[in-house]
């Protein structure tokens, strides 16, 4: 069984820029969630997507947008960074629907951005 | 969903029995304590869950009180290995029958465990 796997695992820019961060779901799993995680917090929730459609958002403007693919891969952007956009973002997939109900959240190692 | 209340750190020595506890004076019928841990330099991982019984498994165990109030993560050996941040997490099954997607984990700052060889 192959897990979460985020890329890349660091990445530098600068402020204003554009970043896409890409991660690969557990086989069998079909919700993608994405959180943040500020040095020394625990992660935040970003949003959720299931079967390619957002499923829930937690409190980020909306320069933080995403994507979920037929694979059910799926990317995060962020447009604009700002200095406090510096953190980890941790991807995590699940099984959705009542069939996933309880079961655990996978998470990846997560992407480590630094805003200059 | 309800609110925990964990130490922010707990130190323990290797090889023996570890207690980690967790306050949710708030918590609903329907709310599932799960626990996760996250060890340095990765994401977190899922430890365990209950509703209401004790429950086991090859991590670690989960002691849930009578009136469900808080709740103890019991690991039985603690080893190097298990220096981490364990978040303990409330989550309203409820929101499972929505029919569509999955639950999101609202973490709080979580316990730091240290472990002294």
């Amino acid at each position: 069984e192959t897990g979460v796997t985020q890329s890349p695992t660091h990445l530098i820019k600068t402020r204003g820029q554009q970043v896409t961060l890409r991660c690969s779901s557990q086989s069998g799993h079909n919700t993608v969630s994405w959180y943040q995680q500020a040095l020394g917090q625990g992660p935040q929730f970003i949003f959720q997507y299931y079967r390619e459609e957002e499923n829930g958002r937690g409190n980020f403007p909306p320069r933080f947008s995403g994507l979920q693919f037929p694979n059910y891969s799926s990317e995060l952007n962020v447009n604009a960074l700002e200095l406090d956009d510096s953190a980890l973002y941790l991807c995590a997939s699940s099984l959705g629907g009542l069939r996933g109900r309880n079961q655990p959240q996978h998470f990846g190692d997560g992407t480590r951005l630094s805003i200059l | 969903d309800a609110k925990t209340t964990q130490p922010n750190s707990m130190e323990s020595n290797e090889e023996e029995p570890v207690h980690l506890p967790c306050n949710h004076s708030t918590i609903s019928g329907t709310d599932y304590i799960h626990w996760y841990r996250q060890l340095p330099s990765q994401g977190p991982e899922y430890v365990i869950h209950g509703l209401t019984s004790n429950v086991n498994n090859r991590m670690a165990s989960l002691a849930i009180a009578e009136d469900r109030k808080s709740s103890t993560l019991i690991l039985h050996r603690a080893t190097l290995r298990d220096a981490a941040v364990y978040y303990c997490i409330l989550r309203d099954v409820r929101r499972a029958y929505s029919g569509a997607g999955s639950y999101q984990l609202t973490f709080g700052k979580g316990t730091k465990l240290s472990v002294i060889p």
